[in-house]
């Protein structure tokens, strides 16, 4: 199976700035069959990002997603608080579906 | 709105069966398959596998064939997570997921765009 690791595992960041997610798979991901999503204490994971740069309805400007292969990253641009959760990059290319491990983003 | 509701927390003991429901709404609920997502405590994400409620196909993660059983019942847009002999390790968060995209063959390739908010499952002695 495809293991999806993500980094940095915590990332300190302040409401304004920017923040650039990655996450790096043990082999090529099926035609970019990348997702990614957010998951806020207590609450479900919600998607974020699709087919790896398509934003899922209601999801602001503000996420982006890019990459290919094996590297793909999310980028969140001028942070809000509601921004700082976690975040999990998904693989649907290969079963079983696999998820990385997640990045914290927390308030500096 | 498009919504899964799931069922609700449940205590158990070692060696108990347990089923727990997913029911959907404000969709063609047999269009899509609905999944099934493991979340261990403070631990991250795990894919369990998927179910068809149009006809029941399933299709399992190697890491929890044989440990589970999904199933749906179509006449009341359900889909269930079930355990015959539930383990202390069973103890997790559960999360019924909308699986969007498409089969072709014996390949699939979904992604999750609904959830439900997840059934916490305890299992202790």
């Amino acid at each position: 199976e495809i293991v999806l690791t993500q980094s940095p595992d915590t990332l300190s960041l302040s409401p304004g700035e920017s923040a650039t997610l990655s996450c790096r798979a043990s082999q090529a991901v099926t035609r970019t069959y990348l997702a990614w999503y957010q998951q806020r204490p207590g609450q479900a994971p919600r998607l974020l990002i699709y087919d790896t740069s398509r934003r899922a309805t209601g999801i602001p400007d503000r996420f982006s997603g890019s990459g290919s292969g094996t590297d793909f990253s999310l980028i969140i641009s001028r942070l809000e608080p509601e921004d700082f959760a976690m975040y999990y990059c998904q693989q649907y290319g290969d079963s079983p579906y696999t998820f990385g491990q997640g990045t914290k983003l927390e308030i500096k | 709105e498009e919504q899964l509701v799931q069922s609700g927390a449940e205590v158990k003991k070692p060696g108990e069966s347990l089923k727990i429901s997913c029911q959907g709404s404000g969709y063609g609920f047999t269009t899509y398959w609905i999944g099934w997502v493991r979340q261990m405590p403070g631990k991250g994400l795990e894919w369990m596998g998927i179910v068809h409620p149009d006809d029941s196909e399933t299709i399992y993660s190697p890491s929890f064939q044989g440990l589970v059983t999904f199933s749906a019942d179509k006449s009341i847009n359900t889909a269930y997570l079930q355990w015959s002999s539930l383990k202390a390790s069973d103890t997790a968060v559960y999360y019924c997921a909308r699986h969007l995209g498409f089969k072709y063959f014996n390949s699939h390739f979904y992604y999750m765009d609904v959830w439900g908010k997840g059934t916490t499952v305890t299992v202790s002695s």
